[in-house]
């Protein structure tokens, strides 16, 4: 059963414009989600999160929305970048519990 | 400084064998993690422990047992090896409780021929 998921495995976008990927969940009770960004033979790195209590958090070119009522969140990353080539995971946890996590998008930007 | 280190990067062992994978922290979190990656990609805990106590198990098989000597330390053994445990394992940990952060070692692809 697999409450987070990223249903779309692979993305490509241009430098420059607007990356968005895409992460639905099933669990109601989750109240804090993370994106993590992950290069081949590294682990997973924290990018940016949100707590169930908000909407909308921004970090430079990156902002993760979420939409409570359709569980869903985004993370929107403008402009895009090269260097932004890499998997991106969403998470979700609910009271501080172990971190559940979505399957991942592979994003590529090209030039 | 690496802030999460596991060692070995990578381990290709025969079936059966018993084998552990360390982990170190120092970034004095309380937390930390074992994770697994399948072929699938699915990423999962498998362990957490708190300042040396187990908080989560996550119905892993008991060929699995993680030793946590002190709280920046959290090391992987695995007995009578199995096909099916090859897979990428990641070690992390966190300041506070599985909701928070965690901080991701660089993994090691364990291969069981």
């Amino acid at each position: 059963d697999q409450q987070v998921k990223q249903n779309s495995p692979s993305l490509s976008v241009q430098e420059g414009r607007i990356s968005i990927l895409n992460c639905d969940y099933t669990n109601s009770m989750f109240d804090y989600f993370l994106w993590y960004k992950k290069y081949p033979a590294e682990g997973p790195t924290f990018l940016i999160s949100i707590s169930s209590i908000k909407d909308k958090n921004e970090d430079g070119r990156f902002t993760v929305f979420l939409n409570k009522s359709a569980k869903h969140l985004s993370l929107h990353i403008v402009p895009s970048q090269p260097g932004d080539s890499a998997v991106y995971f969403c998470a979700a946890s609910k009271n501080t519990d172990k971190l559940i996590f979505g399957t991942g998008t592979r994003l590529q930007v090209f030039p | 400084d690496t802030a999460v280190s596991q060692t070995p990067k990578y381990l290709v062992t025969q079936m059966g064998n018993d084998k552990s994978i360390k982990c170190e922290q120092n970034l004095g979190h309380d937390t930390m993690y074992w994770y697994k990656q399948d072929s699938k990609k699915f990423l999962k805990i498998m362990f957490s422990y708190n300042n040396k106590e187990l908080i989560i198990n996550e119905t892993v098989p008991n060929r699995f047992s993680p030793k946590s000597p002190d709280k920046a330390h959290l090391n992987l053994h695995i007995n009578s090896l199995e096909l099916g445990d090859s897979a990428v394992y990641f070690c992390a940990s966190s300041q506070v409780g599985g909701g928070a952060e965690a901080f991701f070692g660089q993994g090691t692809r364990l291969t069981v021929v």
